[in-house]
């Protein structure tokens, strides 16, 4: 199970840290991706990280504004968004891969969190 | 990167019919390939990866078929359970991910 958190209404400009909490599986031993959907849109992938965090990897769109990584000890894997635009304003999913491996398709979502870029 | 479409972008279907769905990469993406199933208000349902096997407790009447840049979901005897918006995904150009935009599929 996974389990996002962290999202709101934040100003043009502004930051926020996503956090997916999970559980029922063996976080450390799984790539961890998030994944985000716009309202009334289709699905984006954002940005990857292996199990042990040490490979990180982002879509053009949020390469140095946005930060993945992870907390084995704590089973959460988080997201820092910064620098935020309005385009930014969308439904943020964390998501496993089948195997745990990064090239995988996705079978364990979260709930999503949202998140409004508005001033 | 990958440009994945899906056609048509809605489809209508009476219950008990058959639906057929279609995804077109841009390049080859061999059979790294998957489709979703997605409810409003709900986060995406994995259907099929490796272009046509069944993810865990996906009932038999979805089925996926094709390889390389061509691939088709396809629905038989659709319940209303099954009308929603589905996804595609590739996974082969991996890092980068992409999605197809999405077919809708509503009650004819």
């Amino acid at each position: 199970q996974l389990l996002e958190s962290g999202g709101g209404l934040v100003q043009p400009g502004g930051s926020l840290r996503l956090s997916c909490a999970a559980s029922g599986f063996t976080f450390s031993s799984s790539a961890m991706s998030w994944v985000r959907q716009a309202p009334g849109k289709g699905l984006e992938w954002l940005s990857s990280i292996s199990d042990g965090g040490y490979s990180t990897y982002y879509t053009d769109s949020v390469k140095g504004r946005f930060t993945i990584s992870r907390d084995n000890s704590k089973n959460t894997l988080y997201l820092r968004v910064d620098s935020l635009r309005a385009e930014d304003t969308a439904v943020y999913y964390c998501a496993k891969g089948i195997v745990g491996a990064l090239n995988d398709a996705f079978d364990t979502w979260g709930q999503g969190t949202m998140v409004i870029v508005s001033a | 990167e990958i440009v994945m479409t899906q056609s048509p972008a809605t489809l209508s279907v009476s219950p008990g019919e058959r639906a057929t769905l279609s995804c077109r990469a841009s390049q080859s993406v061999s059979s790294n390939f998957a489709w979703y199933q997605q409810k409003p208000g709900q986060a995406p349902r994995l259907l099929i990866y490796g272009a046509s096997t069944r993810a865990t407790g996906i009932p038999a009447r979805f089925s996926g078929s094709g390889s390389g840049t061509e691939f088709t979901l396809t629905i038989s005897r659709l319940q209303s359970e099954d009308f929603a918006v589905y996804y595609c995904q590739q996974y082969n150009n991996w890092p980068l991910i992409t999605f197809g935009q999405g077919t809708r599929l509503e009650i004819k």
